[in-house]
C-alpha cells in the first residue's frame, strides 16, 4: 500500500515569493493534516480536514497561509508571501479517523526562505 | 505552554542494552498516547500507542508504560539495535484526532 505522498521534497525561495505544497493521502483516509516542524521541535498542527471540510484551522496563520482539499482527497498548502521565519519542514499526514486515530506521515517538504 | 515534554534531547545506549525514553504531560484529558520514530529526511513513523485506560502495551522489542498519576510515559526498547538510532517523538491525543507532540529525543545506539 502506498504511503502519504508529498511534493516537492525540497523548495528554496526568496522572501515575499509564493510557494505551494501538495499532499496525496493514503487511499481511503478521510482525515488529512498539515503540520509545521521547526528544527529541534515536534510537529505542530496547522490544519485538519475531514473529507473536504477544514474542521480545525485555529493554528493556521490565515493572513499568509491557505489550504484546500478539493474533492476530499489531495490537498494543497500555500504560503503567500513567504517570510524568513517560514523556513521549516511541512508535513502532511492522514488517518482513518477511527477511535485510535493513528496518523501516518509523508516525508515532508523542507522549505528554505532566503 | 508545552503540554507534552521530552526533557532529554539526546540519549546514547550500547547495542544490546535497554533504551528508555521518557515523556511527561500536563493535560489529564489526553486519552491516547503514541510514540513515533523519525529518520533523517523522512516523516515520523508510528511505532506504538497506549490508551489512557491501560498502563502497559507491548509490541516485540518495544514496550510503552503509562503512569497516569505522575502524568508520565516511557518507551522501553530491549534489546537496542543500531537501526533504532533515530529521533523519537512522544505524542498525546487531545481531542477528536488532534495530536500534541513533544520536542523529540535523539537516540543513538553505539556498537
Amino acid at each position: 500500500e502506498a504511503g502519504v505522498v508529498q511534493s516537492p521534497r525540497y523548495k528554496i525561495i526568496e522572501k515575499k515569493q509564493p510557494v505551494a505544497f501538495w499532499c496525496n493521502p493514503i487511499s481511503g483516509h478521510n482525515t488529512l493534516y498539515w503540520y509545521l516542524q521547526n528544527l529541534g521541535q515536534g510537529p505542530e498542527l496547522l490544519i485538519r480536514y475531514e473529507n473536504e471540510e477544514a474542521v480545525d484551522d485555529s493554528q493556521l496563520p490565515k493572513d499568509r497561509f491557505s489550504a484546500e482539499r478539493l474533492k476530499g482527497v489531495d490537498s494543497t498548502l500555500k504560503i503567500q508571501p513567504a517570510e524568513l521565519g517560514d523556513s521549516a519542514v511541512y508535513l502532511c499526514a492522514s488517518s482513518l479517523g477511527d477511535s485510535q486515530g493513528t496518523q501516518y506521515f509523508g516525508p515532508g517538504t523542507r522549505l528554505t526562505v532566503l | 505552554d508545552q503540554q507534552v515534554k521530552q526533557n532529554s534531547p539526546s540519549l546514547s545506549v550500547q547495542e544490546g542494552r535497554i533504551s528508555i525514553l521518557n515523556c511527561d504531560y500536563t493535560n489529564s484529558m489526553f486519552d491516547y498516547f503514541l510514540w513515533y520514530k523519525k529518520y533523517p529526511a523522512e516523516g515520523p513513523t508510528f511505532l506504538i500507542s497506549i490508551s489512557s485506560i491501560k498502563d502497559k502495551n507491548e509490541d516485540g522489542r518495544f514496550t510503552v508504560f503509562l503512569n497516569k498519576s505522575a502524568k508520565h510515559l516511557s518507551l522501553h526498547i530491549v534489546p537496542s539495535q543500531p537501526g533504532d538510532s533515530a529521533v523519537y517523538f512522544c505524542a498525546a491525543r487531545e481531542e477528536a484526532q488532534k495530536l500534541v507532540f513533544g520536542q523529540g529525543t535523539r537516540l543513538t545506539i553505539n556498537p
